[in-house]
């Protein structure tokens, strides 16, 4: 079993539209990380989380460490938003990594 | 600007050779990672360093030896002992323990095997 689960596996928005990704995690964690893949290959990282909720843009990310679960948003999605989303947990010194959810942005 | 240059972008290989993935950040960051990435599954770590000439194994170390001679270096060298190489290859580094850093990747290199 995967300590990191994300639903849904993918997703079809229309342009404009509110996107929420979730992520639920199995073990205890220092920190929770979002990060964006993008179809060439490469990650960027979006948001470090320990607790709460950080924004960046239009892009909205939280944290409840008591349910072990953290969600991503964005708000009026665009076709540039099309990419996978990935959520890591920090335990230790390693990352645990989810499969990823697809987003697909249609115009 | 600083970041991590991963090279080859894409590498073929001949079964029984062994070849090797470049990884350089000029980020000045002490930790340094190897992960790979295959359709359907979340990244594994392969190897990890925190400090120079310091490294440790990974999930799947297996068939794939790694050097930490300087800090801005962190090749990946995927053996012939290693029995499914294909796949996508992430390089990332962090500041220092991963807990407390974002994490920064390189653009990746895919290894094919013919």
């Amino acid at each position: 079993k995967n300590e990191v689960e994300q639903s849904p596996q993918n997703l079809t928005a229309q342009e404009g539209e509110f996107i929420t990704i979730n992520c639920s995690y199995s073990v205890g964690i220092s920190a929770l990380h979002w990060l964006q893949q993008h179809p060439g290959g490469g990650i960027v990282s979006l948001f470090m989380l320990s607790s709460g909720k950080k924004k960046h843009g239009r892009l909205i990310a939280t944290i409840n460490i008591q349910e072990k679960h953290s969600s991503l948003h964005i708000t009026a999605s665009h076709p540039r938003d099309s990419a996978v989303y990935i959520c890591a947990v920090v335990k230790g010194n390693q990352f645990y990594f989810g499969t990823g959810t697809s987003l697909t942005v249609i115009p | 600007d600083g970041g991590i240059t991963q090279s080859p972008k894409y590498l073929f290989r001949k079964e029984g050779q062994n070849v090797t993935l470049s990884c350089e950040q000029n980020l000045n960051h002490d930790a340094m990672y190897w992960y790979r990435q295959d359709p359907g599954q979340g990244l594994r770590l392969i190897y990890y360093s925190q400090i120079v000439n310091d490294f440790q194994k990974g999930d799947i170390a297996e068939g794939y030896s790694v050097s930490r001679e300087k800090k801005e270096s962190f090749p990946l060298t995927v053996t012939s002992a290693q029995k499914n190489p294909t796949a996508f290859y992430l390089c990332a580094s962090s500041r220092d323990r991963p807990g407390a850093n974002v994490l920064t990747f390189g653009a990746g290199s895919r290894l094919t095997v013919l």
